[in-house]
């Protein structure tokens, strides 16, 4: 079993949809919870990063983690095609270097 | 703020020839990188942690001797893809921790073709 499991997709909604995106993981341990967005052949970007359990809203993106069931969500407002992308989540455990240990990434498509 | 430049974007090269691969922390200190693999449709895979002014932590799996990484100032990691063979063709990312911040800031990525 990975340590986090994300389903890959894809993922694909009408615009103006709420899109809800997943990650399990199994290291208890883990205690800092991002999302990152991958446009094709691009560097992810930072999208939400959190802090042991609880929600967490920045516009349209809400994340949410729950350490008891070991489970994060990533929810998007609104959707635009231009949030057309692949999302991964990431976490880390504190202390150390907190390397994050990514998700394989959820490919959303948002069309008109 | 915290941008990390990271060049080429794009590169094909020939069996056996090496490539080297720039990161650059634009607008603060990166005392530590981290390079990254990524296939189609996968998830980042930590190749090594390159500290600045020390040899790089490499992943297990990973050839020392053929992804060489020098992170010689605060400000500029490189990896080398030295011998390349059409199997290194890949994505190839880096990332820095952005340092009284959160989170990591990665590079625009590389497509390394080896033909």
């Amino acid at each position: 079993q990975k340590e986090v499991e994300q389903d890959p997709g894809p993922l694909s909604v009408p615009e103006g949809a709420i899109v809800s995106l997943n990650c399990t993981y199994s290291n208890s341990a883990f205690q800092y919870f991002m999302w990152y967005r991958q446009y094709s052949r691009k560097g992810p970007e930072l999208l939400m990063y959190t802090y042991s359990s609880g929600n967490k809203e920045d516009g349209r993106f809400t994340a949410q983690v729950d350490k008891s069931s070991k489970y994060i969500s990533l929810f998007i407002r609104d959707s635009q095609p231009s949030d057309s992308a692949t999302y991964l989540c990431a976490m880390s455990e504190s202390g150390g270097s907190y390397i994050p240990t990514f998700g394989r990434g959820t490919s959303l498509i948002v069309h008109p | 703020g915290a941008v990390v430049s990271q060049h080429p974007s794009r590169v094909i090269c020939k069996s056996g020839t090496s490539v080297k691969i720039e990161c650059r922390s634009l607008d603060f200190q990166a005392t530590t990188m981290f390079w990254y693999r990524q296939f189609p449709k996968q998830s980042l895979m930590l190749m090594a942690t390159s500290n600045e002014g020390s040899k790089a932590t490499y992943e297990q799996g990973v050839e020392k001797d053929k992804f060489l990484i020098n992170h010689a100032s605060l400000t500029l990691s490189t990896l080398t893809v030295t011998s390349a063979h059409p199997e290194d063709s890949s994505f190839y990312i880096c990332s820095a921790r952005v340092l009284r911040g959160r989170g990591y800031t990665f590079g625009s990525g590389t497509r390394l073709t080896v033909v």
